[in-house]
């Protein structure tokens, strides 16, 4: 089974703080995504990546940068976090072989207070 | 940014009864089309990966159908159980682009017993 983790289920910090959400996928998918599920809003995609060190921006990417070093791990960046960051945060793979398919993490919940 | 619609909003029914949500998105340069099941508090988890107008999936109580020529796809539910409650996910993927996944905003379905 495709496993992809994420670094924290639930995460408070405060506004101006720099925050990292990791995530890391154990099946060789070429694409990772950060995407944010805000009520009403639907999942709305930050960034995704195609290869190590490339990234490609979202629908929404300001205040966020991210980084992937290697093809399992994809973070996620909050140069200064502020309260409309507040909203779950998804991070997902998939692979091309099988038609995009989306696999999940299990989100990360973060506060910012 | 692509549309990708889905309806209703949200669905309340009974046990037992039968249900169909539609998604609707852009009929040119289709790619493939997803569906996923949205549990709470759990990820999203791929229910259909469809590529092929005229495609019908099934897994157990759960089908759906494509027509990319028209632009929809509807998801049939038989036999409601309270267990099916959830927030079902449809995601387009275009050809020709980056193939990443829009997402519709959901369908929220509770299943009352």
């Amino acid at each position: 089974d495709v496993k992809v983790t994420q670094s924290s289920r639930y995460l408070v910090k405060r506004t101006g703080e720099k925050v990292f959400l990791e995530c890391v996928q154990d099946m060789d998918h070429e694409n990772m995504f950060w995407y944010r599920q805000d009520p009403g809003l639907g999942l709305r995609l930050i960034y995704f990546s195609y290869d190590v060190k490339m990234k490609e921006k979202g629908d929404i990417p300001e205040g966020y940068s991210v980084s992937r070093e290697k093809k399992e791990r994809f973070s996620l960046i909050l140069e200064s976090a502020s309260t409309n960051q507040t909203s779950m945060y998804l991070c997902a793979s998939s692979l091309v072989s099988r038609g995009y398919e989306q696999y999940f993490g299990p989100g990360t919940r973060l506060t910012v207070t | 940014i692509l549309n990708v619609e889905q309806s209703p909003q949200s669905l309340h029914v009974q046990e037992g009864d039968s249900t169909n949500f539609t998604c609707s998105f852009p009929s040119s340069n289709f790619y493939a089309l997803h569906w996923y099941r949205w549990e709470t508090a759990k990820s999203p988890e791929a229910l259909f990966v469809m590529t092929l107008n005229g495609d019908e999936k099934k897994k157990g109580r759960i089908s759906a159908t494509l027509n990319t020529k028209e632009g929809y796809s509807y998801l049939y539910i038989k036999g409601s159980q309270p267990e099916d409650s959830a927030t079902y996910l449809c995601a387009f993927i275009r050809s020709g682009g980056s193939y990443i996944p829009t997402f519709g905003r959901g369908t929220s379905l509770i299943v009352h017993p």
